[in-house]
C-alpha cells in the first residue's frame, strides 16, 4: 500500500522567503506520479504541481518547484518568495499508474508573517 | 481552463436521511472518483469510476454510499442513512488515464448531518 508522510503539521515563514515543505513516500512501484495541491481556508483543493516517476527534471510551475529525490523516495515543494496568499494547507499526494486514485498524506498548515 | 463542478456547495441534513452529492466532471475526462475529507483530516480515497462502473473503492465505501453516472455529463454519489459521522468535505475529482496533470478536484461539498 502506498503511504505518503508530511513530518510538518504547520510552519511559519517570512514573506517574500522562500519555503520548503517535506513530502516523503513508500512505494514499490516503479510508476508513480506525484502532487501537490493547495486547501486555502475556503476548502478547494487547487493543483500547483506534477512529477512523474519517470520525469528527468524536476517540476516548476511559477513560484513553484518539486524537488524531486527518487532514491530517497521524497518530493519537496518548495516555495519562492512566498506571499501572504501562499497561507494555506498543502497536501502531498501520490498515484500509482493504472490504479488512478490519490494517497494523500496529511498536510502541512503553512503561515505567512508579514 | 476546464473545471469540475459540485453541487450544491453546503448541505444540511438531518441523521438517516438520505442526500445525494452532484458533481459534472471535465468533458473529456474518463475517470470520475469521490474524496471525502472529515474536518481538520487529510483526504481520503472513496471511489473511483470509469467506464460505467466502479473500478475501485476503499473500505469507507460501504453499502451506505453508491455512485451513478445518469447521463453523459453528471456523476453522482448518494449516501443512504446518514450518520453524524458522515459530516464531512466531499471532493468530486476527474481524470484523463496515464496523465499526470489534468487531475482535477471541484470545489467540494460540505455536507453537516445534524
Amino acid at each position: 500500500a502506498q503511504k505518503i508522510t508530511q513530518t510538518q503539521p504547520g510552519m511559519f515563514v517570512q514573506e517574500k522567503e522562500a519555503v520548503t515543505l517535506d513530502c516523503t513516500y513508500d512505494t514499490s512501484d516503479p510508476s508513480y506520479g506525484l502532487f501537490w495541491y493547495k486547501q486555502p481556508s475556503s476548502g478547494e483543493m487547487i493543483f500547483l504541481i506534477y512529477q512523474g516517476s519517470y520525469d528527468q527534471q524536476n517540476a516548476t510551475e511559477g513560484r513553484y518547484s518539486l524537488n524531486f529525490q527518487k532514491a530517497r523516495k521524497s518530493a519537496n515543494l518548495v516555495i519562492s518568495a512566498s506571499q501572504l496568499g501562499d497561507s494555506a494547507m498543502y497536501f502531498c499526494a501520490q498515484k500509482k499508474f493504472g490504479n488512478e486514485k490519490l494517497t494523500f498524506g496529511t498536510g502541512t498548515r503553512l503561515t505567512i508573517i508579514p | 481552463e476546464p473545471e469540475v463542478t459540485q453541487t450544491p456547495s453546503h448541505q444540511v441534513t438531518q441523521m438517516g436521511q438520505e442526500v445525494i452529492l452532484r458533481c459534472v466532471p471535465i468533458s473529456n475526462h474518463l475517470y470520475f472518483y469521490w474524496y471525502r475529507q472529515i474536518l481538520g483530516q487529510k483526504v481520503e480515497f472513496l471511489v473511483s469510476f470509469y467506464n460505467n462502473e466502479i473500478s475501485e473503492k476503499s473500505e469507507i465505501f460501504d453499502d451506505q454510499f453508491s455512485v451513478e453516472r445518469p447521463d453523459g455529463s453528471n456523476f453522482t454519489l448518494k449516501i443512504r442513512s446518514t450518520k453524524l459521522e458522515d459530516s464531512a468535505m466531499y471532493f468530486c475529482a476527474s481524470s484523463d488515464p496515464g496523465q499526470g496533470v489534468g487531475y482535477t478536484f471541484g470545489s467540494g461539498t460540505r455536507l453537516t448531518v445534524v
